[in-house]
Protein backbone atom coordinates (compact mmCIF):
# COMPACT_ATOMS: atom_id res chain seq x y z
CA UNK A 1 0.00 0.00 0.00
CA UNK A 2 1.26 3.47 -0.32
CA UNK A 3 2.30 6.08 2.42
CA UNK A 4 3.17 9.71 2.41
CA UNK A 5 5.43 11.26 4.72
CA UNK A 6 5.79 15.11 5.25
CA UNK A 7 7.95 15.05 8.04
CA UNK A 8 7.15 19.14 9.11
CA UNK A 9 4.26 20.02 11.04
CA UNK A 10 4.33 23.92 11.18
CA UNK A 11 7.08 25.72 8.76
CA UNK A 12 7.20 29.66 9.36
CA UNK A 13 8.62 31.67 6.95
CA UNK A 14 8.74 35.82 6.66
CA UNK A 15 7.30 37.48 3.75
CA UNK A 16 9.31 37.48 0.65
CA UNK A 17 11.85 33.96 1.38
CA UNK A 18 12.04 31.11 -0.27
CA UNK A 19 9.63 28.16 0.64
CA UNK A 20 10.56 24.38 0.32
CA UNK A 21 7.85 22.12 2.03
CA UNK A 22 8.83 18.16 1.75
CA UNK A 23 7.09 15.20 0.88
CA UNK A 24 8.39 11.31 0.63
CA UNK A 25 5.85 8.59 -0.60
CA UNK A 26 6.60 5.07 -0.75
CA UNK A 27 4.68 2.98 -3.93
CA UNK A 28 6.70 -0.02 -5.90
CA UNK A 29 5.49 2.11 -9.19
CA UNK A 30 5.75 5.25 -10.69
CA UNK A 31 3.03 7.11 -8.15
CA UNK A 32 0.63 10.15 -9.47
CA UNK A 33 1.92 13.04 -6.85
CA UNK A 34 -0.36 15.80 -6.18
CA UNK A 35 0.05 18.90 -3.44
CA UNK A 36 -3.03 20.88 -1.90
CA UNK A 37 -4.00 23.27 -0.16
CA UNK A 38 -6.38 24.20 2.15
CA UNK A 39 -7.22 27.69 3.97
CA UNK A 40 -9.04 27.71 7.14
CA UNK A 41 -12.62 26.38 7.19
CA UNK A 42 -12.27 25.21 3.45
CA UNK A 43 -11.73 22.63 0.87
CA UNK A 44 -8.96 21.84 -0.75
CA UNK A 45 -7.32 23.25 -3.83
CA UNK A 46 -4.64 21.40 -6.36
CA UNK A 47 -1.79 23.37 -6.61
CA UNK A 48 -0.07 21.39 -9.11
CA UNK A 49 0.04 17.34 -10.18
CA UNK A 50 2.69 14.83 -11.95
CA UNK A 51 2.17 11.54 -13.09
CA UNK A 52 4.77 11.30 -16.01
CA UNK A 53 7.11 13.55 -18.09
CA UNK A 54 9.23 16.24 -17.10
CA UNK A 55 10.16 15.97 -13.17
CA UNK A 56 9.82 20.03 -12.54
CA UNK A 57 6.14 20.49 -12.62
CA UNK A 58 4.56 24.43 -12.55
CA UNK A 59 1.59 25.15 -10.30
CA UNK A 60 -0.33 27.89 -9.62
CA UNK A 61 -0.01 30.77 -7.72
CA UNK A 62 4.17 30.57 -8.50
CA UNK A 63 4.14 27.41 -6.61
CA UNK A 64 6.28 24.29 -8.38
CA UNK A 65 7.51 20.79 -7.29
CA UNK A 66 10.07 18.52 -8.90
CA UNK A 67 9.67 14.42 -8.28
CA UNK A 68 12.68 12.93 -8.17
CA UNK A 69 12.57 8.70 -8.05
CA UNK A 70 15.75 8.47 -6.47
CA UNK A 71 15.30 10.03 -3.36
CA UNK A 72 11.61 8.89 -3.56
CA UNK A 73 10.31 12.76 -3.11
CA UNK A 74 8.15 15.61 -4.48
CA UNK A 75 9.14 18.34 -2.68
CA UNK A 76 7.00 22.25 -3.38
CA UNK A 77 8.91 24.86 -3.48
CA UNK A 78 7.92 29.00 -3.99
CA UNK A 79 10.74 31.27 -4.54
CA UNK A 80 9.31 33.96 -2.74
CA UNK A 81 6.37 33.74 0.15
CA UNK A 82 3.15 35.79 -0.32
CA UNK A 83 1.11 36.48 3.55
CA UNK A 84 -2.25 35.39 1.53
CA UNK A 85 0.12 31.68 1.57
CA UNK A 86 -0.18 30.50 5.00
CA UNK A 87 -2.29 28.01 4.63
CA UNK A 88 -2.03 23.85 5.36
CA UNK A 89 -0.77 22.00 2.70
CA UNK A 90 -1.05 18.66 1.56
CA UNK A 91 0.79 16.26 -0.60
CA UNK A 92 -1.10 13.40 -1.74
CA UNK A 93 -0.50 10.15 -3.90
CA UNK A 94 -2.74 8.01 -5.97
CA UNK A 95 -1.92 4.39 -7.52
CA UNK A 96 -3.00 1.49 -9.44
CA UNK A 97 -6.21 2.25 -10.98
CA UNK A 98 -8.55 3.46 -8.46
CA UNK A 99 -9.30 7.15 -7.19
CA UNK A 100 -8.66 6.86 -4.06
CA UNK A 101 -5.63 9.57 -2.48
CA UNK A 102 -3.68 8.43 0.17
CA UNK A 103 -2.42 11.82 2.23
CA UNK A 104 0.20 13.04 4.29
CA UNK A 105 -0.65 14.78 7.81
CA UNK A 106 -0.11 18.53 6.12
CA UNK A 107 2.30 21.43 6.80
CA UNK A 108 0.90 24.33 7.94
CA UNK A 109 2.59 27.47 6.75
CA UNK A 110 2.57 30.70 8.79
CA UNK A 111 4.47 33.80 7.20
CA UNK A 112 5.62 36.72 9.01
CA UNK A 113 5.55 40.43 7.98
CA UNK B 1 -18.11 26.05 -14.48
CA UNK B 2 -19.63 25.64 -10.94
CA UNK B 3 -17.36 23.70 -8.80
CA UNK B 4 -18.41 20.97 -6.35
CA UNK B 5 -21.29 22.00 -3.96
CA UNK B 6 -21.50 20.13 -0.21
CA UNK B 7 -24.88 20.50 2.21
CA UNK B 8 -25.37 21.49 4.64
CA UNK B 9 -22.14 23.43 5.25
CA UNK B 10 -22.40 22.43 8.81
CA UNK B 11 -24.37 20.30 11.53
CA UNK B 12 -24.77 19.40 14.91
CA UNK B 13 -26.39 16.03 16.26
CA UNK B 14 -26.25 14.09 19.04
CA UNK B 15 -24.78 10.74 19.47
CA UNK B 16 -26.97 7.88 18.39
CA UNK B 17 -28.80 9.94 15.44
CA UNK B 18 -28.09 9.48 11.92
CA UNK B 19 -27.28 12.14 9.68
CA UNK B 20 -27.06 12.40 5.34
CA UNK B 21 -24.56 14.51 3.95
CA UNK B 22 -24.89 15.63 0.32
CA UNK B 23 -22.61 16.28 -2.07
CA UNK B 24 -22.72 17.85 -6.16
CA UNK B 25 -19.85 16.92 -8.25
CA UNK B 26 -18.87 19.56 -11.70
CA UNK B 27 -20.76 18.67 -14.07
CA UNK B 28 -19.54 16.07 -16.55
CA UNK B 29 -17.52 14.40 -13.51
CA UNK B 30 -18.72 10.97 -12.69
CA UNK B 31 -16.63 9.93 -10.11
CA UNK B 32 -17.42 11.28 -6.59
CA UNK B 33 -15.01 10.05 -3.64
CA UNK B 34 -15.65 10.89 0.32
CA UNK B 35 -13.00 11.67 2.65
CA UNK B 36 -13.24 12.27 6.48
CA UNK B 37 -10.64 14.94 8.13
CA UNK B 38 -10.33 14.94 12.21
CA UNK B 39 -7.10 16.81 13.77
CA UNK B 40 -6.37 13.24 15.12
CA UNK B 41 -6.36 10.97 12.35
CA UNK B 42 -5.84 13.34 9.28
CA UNK B 43 -7.40 13.25 5.88
CA UNK B 44 -9.25 9.80 4.95
CA UNK B 45 -10.66 8.13 2.43
CA UNK B 46 -14.20 6.65 3.15
CA UNK B 47 -15.30 5.45 -0.27
CA UNK B 48 -15.95 6.17 -4.31
CA UNK B 49 -18.49 5.86 -6.28
CA UNK B 50 -18.40 5.80 -10.10
CA UNK B 51 -21.87 5.34 -12.17
CA UNK B 52 -24.11 4.61 -8.95
CA UNK B 53 -21.86 1.75 -7.91
CA UNK B 54 -19.50 1.78 -5.12
CA UNK B 55 -16.08 0.79 -6.11
CA UNK B 56 -13.67 1.33 -3.51
CA UNK B 57 -14.09 1.96 0.08
CA UNK B 58 -11.97 2.75 2.94
CA UNK B 59 -11.47 1.14 6.24
CA UNK B 60 -14.30 2.40 7.88
CA UNK B 61 -17.16 0.47 10.29
CA UNK B 62 -20.74 0.02 8.51
CA UNK B 63 -22.45 2.58 10.30
CA UNK B 64 -20.59 4.92 7.33
CA UNK B 65 -22.42 4.27 3.94
CA UNK B 66 -23.02 6.17 0.77
CA UNK B 67 -25.37 6.42 -2.77
CA UNK B 68 -24.47 8.01 -5.93
CA UNK B 69 -27.33 8.77 -8.40
CA UNK B 70 -27.87 8.97 -12.21
CA UNK B 71 -27.05 12.40 -12.30
CA UNK B 72 -23.73 11.64 -10.12
CA UNK B 73 -24.87 13.34 -7.24
CA UNK B 74 -23.64 11.56 -4.15
CA UNK B 75 -25.02 11.29 -0.55
CA UNK B 76 -23.37 9.63 2.83
CA UNK B 77 -25.14 8.69 5.60
CA UNK B 78 -23.24 7.85 9.00
CA UNK B 79 -25.79 5.60 11.77
CA UNK B 80 -25.58 5.55 15.39
CA UNK B 81 -23.18 8.76 15.40
CA UNK B 82 -20.50 8.27 17.85
CA UNK B 83 -18.75 11.92 19.35
CA UNK B 84 -15.55 10.34 17.47
CA UNK B 85 -17.39 10.85 14.34
CA UNK B 86 -17.51 14.69 14.76
CA UNK B 87 -15.09 15.51 11.40
CA UNK B 88 -14.87 18.11 8.10
CA UNK B 89 -16.54 15.30 5.57
CA UNK B 90 -15.11 16.92 1.87
CA UNK B 91 -16.30 15.16 -0.99
CA UNK B 92 -14.52 15.15 -4.46
CA UNK B 93 -15.44 14.50 -7.69
CA UNK B 94 -13.16 13.55 -11.37
CA UNK B 95 -14.04 12.89 -14.82
CA UNK B 96 -13.65 9.06 -14.68
CA UNK B 97 -12.39 8.37 -10.65
CA UNK B 98 -8.97 7.21 -12.25
CA UNK B 99 -5.87 7.37 -9.67
CA UNK B 100 -4.19 10.01 -12.42
CA UNK B 101 -7.62 11.92 -12.58
CA UNK B 102 -7.11 15.14 -10.52
CA UNK B 103 -9.75 15.36 -7.72
CA UNK B 104 -11.71 18.42 -7.33
CA UNK B 105 -12.72 19.13 -3.54
CA UNK B 106 -15.98 20.81 -2.55
CA UNK B 107 -15.99 22.81 0.84
CA UNK B 108 -16.81 20.33 3.32
CA UNK B 109 -19.66 19.96 5.61
CA UNK B 110 -18.36 20.69 9.08
CA UNK B 111 -20.28 17.50 11.59
CA UNK B 112 -20.38 18.46 15.39
CA UNK B 113 -21.54 15.22 17.45
CA UNK B 114 -22.72 16.06 21.13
Amino acid sequence: AQSVTQPDIHITVSEGASLELRCNYSYGATPYLFWYVQSPGQGLQLLLKYFSGDTLVQGIKGFEAEFKRSQSSFNLRKPSVHWSDAAEYFCAVGAGTASKLTFGTGTRLQVTL
Amino acid sequence: KAGVTQTPRYLIKTRGQQVTLSCSPISGHRSVSWYQQTPGQGLQFLFEYFSETQRNKGNFPGRFSGRQFSNSRSEMNVSTLELGDSALYLCASSLEGRARDTQYFGPGTRLTVL
